[in-house]
């Protein structure tokens, strides 16, 4: 079965570091982008920036650029997203999901990791 | 950076209606779109890709249609089980943009 896993809800305070994790199984997992979406609470879908893992290289949106940082460890078929220093305005849902180089849409979804930063 | 401006914003409509929602790409992206659905509380699911190929497995009430920066999804009979906030995306160059989506409940 072809899926992502992503890790677990994230509780942290403002100024705290955070790196999130998002694991492929069932596919080539260097063959397709990564994509990082954001869904602030009540709020629409934000896309974030991509990689791909067979060669590493990443995309950022230009509201995100400078705040996240993307990166893949392919020997693990595995995507991360991280912040080095979170802000309340962090609190949100972050999913992954996979994308082909081709014409095609995001068809796997990771189930998505809840990062709730308060103080 | 392309904009991605959907419409309406949110909408009403009978089971059984005919639905439509539109995608408006402020330059030209060939058909390099797709459309999700997200119902409340779970994973968006892709719908549609290329602007009108269905993914495996959707019902085919749904369709999508249009090229360049004009593009449309139609639900042609309303399910309850459609309840959801439906979002365009394009993804010709990055950054992939999704629309601000749009709120389908029944009425």
């Amino acid at each position: 079965e072809v899926q992502l896993v992503q890790s677990g809800a994230e509780v942290k305070k403002p100024g705290e570091s955070l790196k999130i994790s998002c694991q492929g199984s069932g596919y080539s997992f260097t063959t397709y982008w990564i994509v990082w979406v954001r869904q602030m609470p009540g709020k629409g879908l934000e896309w974030m920036g991509i990689i791909y893992p067979g060669d590493s290289v990443t995309r950022y949106s230009p509201s995100f650029q400078g705040q996240v940082t993307i990166s893949a460890d392919k020997s693990i078929s595995t995507a991360y997203l991280q912040w080095s220093s979170l802000k309340a305005s962090d609190t949100a849902m972050y999913y992954c999901a996979r994308k082909k180089w081709d014409n095609s849409g995001m068809d796997v979804w990771g189930h998505g990791t809840t990062v709730t930063v308060s103080s | 950076d392309i904009q991605m401006t959907q419409s309406p914003s949110s909408l009403s409509a009978s089971v059984g209606d005919r639905v439509t929602i539109t995608c408006r790409a402020s330059q030209g992206i060939t058909n390099s779109l797709a459309w999700y659905q997200q119902k409340p509380g779970k994973v968006p699911k892709l719908l549609i890709y290329a602007a009108s190929t269905l993914q495996s497995g959707v019902p085919s009430r749904f369709s999508g249609s249009g090229s360049g920066t004009d593009f449309t999804l139609t639900i042609s009979s309303l399910q309850p089980g459609d309840v959801a906030t439906y979002y365009c995306q394009k993804y010709n160059t990055a950054p992939w943009t999704f629309g601000q989506g749009t709120k389908v409940e029944i009425k």
